[in-house]
Parts: C-alpha cells; sequence; structure tokens
C-alpha cells in the first residue's frame, strides 16, 4: 500500500497569507494525486487532480505540483471561506489511500 | 446538477448487519465507477470500496474485506454497500463517491453525497 503524509498537520494563518500543504508518499508513483478540501460536517470537495489540474469551479489561487513522492497544494491568497481541513489522495493502485489531513486555521 | 443520495445509516449492535444505499441523479449512472468512502468521528477519510461502471472489477480496503460487499444497480441509478459482522470501529459517517473519467486509469472521486451516519454501539 502507498501511505501518504502530510505536513504540517495544522497551519495558522490570515487572510491574504499564502499557504503551502505537501503530501509525500512512501514511493514513487504516477502523477495522479488528487487534493480535497473539507469543511465541518460537509463532505470532501475535489480542488485538484492529476497533481495540478485544476477541478471545474475552484477559483485559481489553489494550485497543484509535484511528481514522484513530494507534492505541493499551495493557496496563494488565503480567503476567508479558505479554513478547512485539506487531504492528499493518490490514485497510483489499490487502495486508494488518503493523507491524514491538514487543518488550516485562523492566525 | 450532479446529486448522489447515501440512506441505510443507523445504530447497529456489534456484529450486526446494515445495508446502505446512494441514489444518484444528473449524470449517466452507468458510465462511471464508484466509490465508498467512510470517515469515523473526528478522523480523517478512508477509502473502502470500489466498483467498475459495469460493476465487472471490485476492490475492498482490507479493514472490510470479507465483511462488506459493494453492488450496484445500473438501471435504477443505484449503488449499495452491504455491511456486515459489524465492529465499533465501523462507526463512522458513509460516503458514496463517483469517480472522476479516465479512460482506463484509476482516478480520484470527484463528487460525493453528503453521508450518511453509522453507529456501531450495543
Amino acid at each position: 500500500d502507498i501511505q501518504m503524509t502530510q505536513s504540517p498537520s495544522s497551519v495558522s494563518a490570515s487572510v491574504g497569507d499564502r499557504v503551502t500543504i505537501t503530501c509525500r508518499a512512501s514511493r514513487d508513483f504516477s502523477s495522479w494525486l488528487a487534493w480535497y478540501q473539507q469543511k465541518p460536517g460537509k463532505a470532501p470537495k475535489l480542488l485538484i487532480y492529476a497533481a495540478s489540474s485544476l477541478q471545474s469551479g475552484v477559483p485559481s489561487r489553489f494550485s497543484g505540483s509535484g511528481s514522484g513522492t513530494d507534492f505541493t497544494l499551495t493557496i496563494s491568497s488565503l480567503q476567508p471561506e479558505d479554513f478547512a481541513t485539506y487531504y492528499c489522495q493518490q490514485a497510483d493502485s489499490f487502495p486508494l489511500t488518503f493523507g491524514q489531513g491538514t487543518k488550516v486555521e485562523i492566525k | 446538477e450532479v446529486q448522489l443520495v447515501e440512506s441505510g445509516g443507523g445504530l447497529v449492535q456489534p456484529g450486526g448487519s446494515l445495508r446502505l444505499s446512494c441514489a444518484a441523479s444528473g449524470f449517466t449512472f452507468s458510465t462511471y465507477s464508484m466509490n465508498w468512502v467512510r470517515q469515523a468521528p473526528g478522523k480523517g477519510l478512508e477509502w473502502l470500496s470500489f466498483i467498475s461502471s459495469s460493476g465487472s472489477a471490485i476492490y475492498y480496503a482490507d479493514s472490510v474485506k470479507g465483511r462488506f460487499v459493494i453492488s450496484r444497480d445500473n438501471a435504477n441509478n443505484s449503488l449499495y454497500l452491504q455491511m456486515s459482522s459489524l465492529r465499533a470501529e465501523d462507526t463512522a459517517v458513509y460516503y458514496c463517491a463517483r469517480m472522476k473519467l479516465r479512460s482506463g486509469e484509476l482516478s480520484s472521486p470527484d463528487y460525493w453525497g453528503q453521508g450518511t451516519l453509522v453507529t456501531v454501539s450495543s
């Protein structure tokens, strides 16, 4: 199984800040990595797929990059509605696996 | 508009069974692979099971293999999860999630239902 490890586990930031979340895989894999945003009591929302492709309707302040084992989600200018928990997920092989999540909190 | 609506959750005793359903609308259900994903209270996301568009390919997480069975009814745009031998650690919100289309390759869930809560307790 491919283990996904996110860092940091939580980050405190202010509106307008640039936020970067990292996801590291336990082994090298193809670049189909996804990022999700989840708000309390709500279902996850797909933000990024294939490591760097923006899902339709997602604001352009979200971007993804990386390949191999190291991937990054960047929020270029944090907005009030972006305070949430973010998860990475690999789709190289079954079982599909998620990172443990990164909570973005208000500073 | 894509909609996925789960139902069938509730309180069940350890060792019991439950069948979850997911009603799909707003897209051609028979074209898409589907998944079940769960989230224990205060915890992260755990993928449980995948079924291909035709139902010919099925995969499970080790944590539920042999206890849970995924199935689908394309004529009625429905996805199911039959859960048996339930344990306290199966307590979670269960989501059905549509797999993003990607020809011949694995992808990621792109639309999720609102979830249904399963509580396993005596």
